[in-house]
């Protein structure tokens, strides 16, 4: 069965230090890769997404994340975090057909919430 | 444009009393997911729906739970009898298309809390 693995329940940096948080899927089918970010009482919103092509993904507020197929891997990182950086982070994989349930329904780990301390 | 809203934002309630949340997803979205959140939890999908397709409710975790879609617009999300473990934020968001590598966009959430 498809699933999402999140290490780390909640990670703590410093202002200006590097941001990584850790995202493993299980699949037996190619999968697209997700990144969405919960900012205090909003709604989730999309920071990037793998689907096809590069391996290396840019997204929105200077965050990338690598598709590592040999690792099964969706890592995110950011080089220097800010303080508007704390919320709670989603890593989420969806197929093609209906595998893991209706065509385009996001399979989603349990979340990683960074907080930045100044 | 507007994004997807979603109403309630917050509801409570008591055990045992139904409930029915609203979602207006973004205008030409064919497809519509139902999300629900619980504390520490990820999110666990419930149902989708696409065009006039029949929904898929492969995720709904009991027969309390149901939902409708009036054509590509308004949906709605009732449930029955509600339980204290039905408490959570439920999300409702639309594609375009409904296919895997489309962006999803979420509404803010209804929080539901059943005492």
């Amino acid at each position: 069965a498809q699933s999402v693995t999140q290490l780390g329940s909640h990670v703590s940096v410093s202002e200006g230090a590097l941001v990584l948080l850790r995202c493993n899927y299980s699949s037996s089918v190619p999968p697209y890769l997700f990144w969405y970010v919960q900012y205090p009482n909003q709604g989730l919103q999309l920071l990037l997404k793998y689907t096809t092509g590069a391996t290396l993904v840019k997204g929105i507020n200077g965050f990338e994340a690598e598709f590592k197929k040999s690792e099964t891997s969706f890592h995110l990182t950011k080089p220097s975090a800010h303080m508007s950086d704390a919320a709670e982070y989603f890593c989420a994989v969806s197929f093609t057909g209906n595998y893991g349930g209706s065509q385009g329904n996001l399979i989603f780990g349990k979340g990683t919430k960074l907080s930045v301390k100044p | 444009g507007a994004g997807v809203s979603q109403s309630p934002s917050n509801k409570v309630t008591e055990k045992g009393k139904d409930v029915e949340l609203r979602c207006d997803p973004i205008s030409g979205h064919t497809a519509l997911y139902w999300y629900r959140q619980r504390l520490g939890q990820g999110l666990e999908f419930l149902i989708y729906f696409q065009g006039n397709s029949a929904p898929d409710k492969s995720g709904l975790p009991s027969d309390r739970f149901s939902a409708e879609r009036t054509g590509e617009s308004v949906s709605t999300l009732t449930i029955q009898r509600t339980q204290q473990e039905d408490s959570a934020v439920y999300l409702c968001a639309s594609s375009f298309a409904g296919i895997g590598a489309e962006t999803q966009y979420f509404g803010p959430g209804t929080r539901l809390l059943v005492l």
